[in-house]
């Protein structure tokens, strides 16, 4: 059964700092991989998805690699700004099931000015 | 850019009331999804929709629960008899097809049954 975990749970930085984000996932036979934002109390907004031919994908100041035979993708955040405060959430599809994303809990990113 | 659009935003409702959620998918796309996030946990999978039927279902999917797709633009879910546990964020989504496809997300309702 497919498992995905987040590190950190919760990560506190200055502005400026540029930082990474990790998810792992147990079933390295997976799909594609999404990395979502969700504000407090909002929805789920779609960052990056990486497909499962790539190793990486890039979106102005993220990028998101993907490592499927280690099971881990990681989002790095380049120059963070307050406005990046959210939780950070990964979310697979698995190869064998393509109808379902399995998530991670996420990381709560605050970015201190 | 087009958008999945979930109405309403929030709904309190009595235990044992029925609740409908409603979703409006982006308009090319194939698959419908919803999920569910009770207050810190994880998003979990309730079912997916495609060609008018459900295609797959998760254990929390039970009797209680019923999706349709009445026209070609809306889509529902239906909760029958909700109890206190149904509070959570109720997410909808939809994918162009499957595959390499993104998968894209409404805002959610939050409903809260009291």
């Amino acid at each position: 059964k497919q498992e995905v975990t987040q590190i950190p749970a919760a990560l506190s930085v200055p502005e400026g700092e540029n930082l990474v984000l990790n998810c792992s996932f147990t079933d390295s036979a997976i799909y594609n991989l999404q990395w979502f934002r969700q504000d407090p109390g909002k929805g789920l907004t779609s960052l990056l998805l990486i497909q499962s031919s790539q190793r990486e994908q890039t979106s102005g100041r993220l990028n998101a690699s993907l490592d499927k035979s280690s099971g881990r993708s990681t989002l790095y955040i380049a120059a963070s700004q307050p406005g990046d405060s959210a939780t950070y959430l990964c979310a697979v599809f698995n190869a064998g099931n393509n109808r379902k994303l399995i998530w991670g809990l996420g990381t709560s990113l605050a970015v201190n000015p | 850019e087009p958008e999945v659009t979930q109405t309403p935003s929030h709904q309190v409702t009595q235990m044992g009331q029925e609740v409908i959620l409603r979703c409006v998918p982006i308009s090319n796309h194939l698959y419908f999804y919803w999920y569910r996030q009770i207050l810190g946990q994880k998003v979990e999978f309730l079912v997916s929709f495609y060609n008018n039927e459900i295609s797959e279902k998760s254990e929390i999917f039970d009797d209680q629960f019923s999706v349709e797709r009445p026209d070609g633009s809306n889509f529902t879910l239906k909760i029958r008899s909700t109890k206190l546990e149904d509070s959570a964020m109720y997410f909808c989504a939809s994918r162009a097809g499957v595959g390499d496809t993104e998968a894209f997300f409404g805002q959610g309702t939050r409903l809260t049954v009291v």
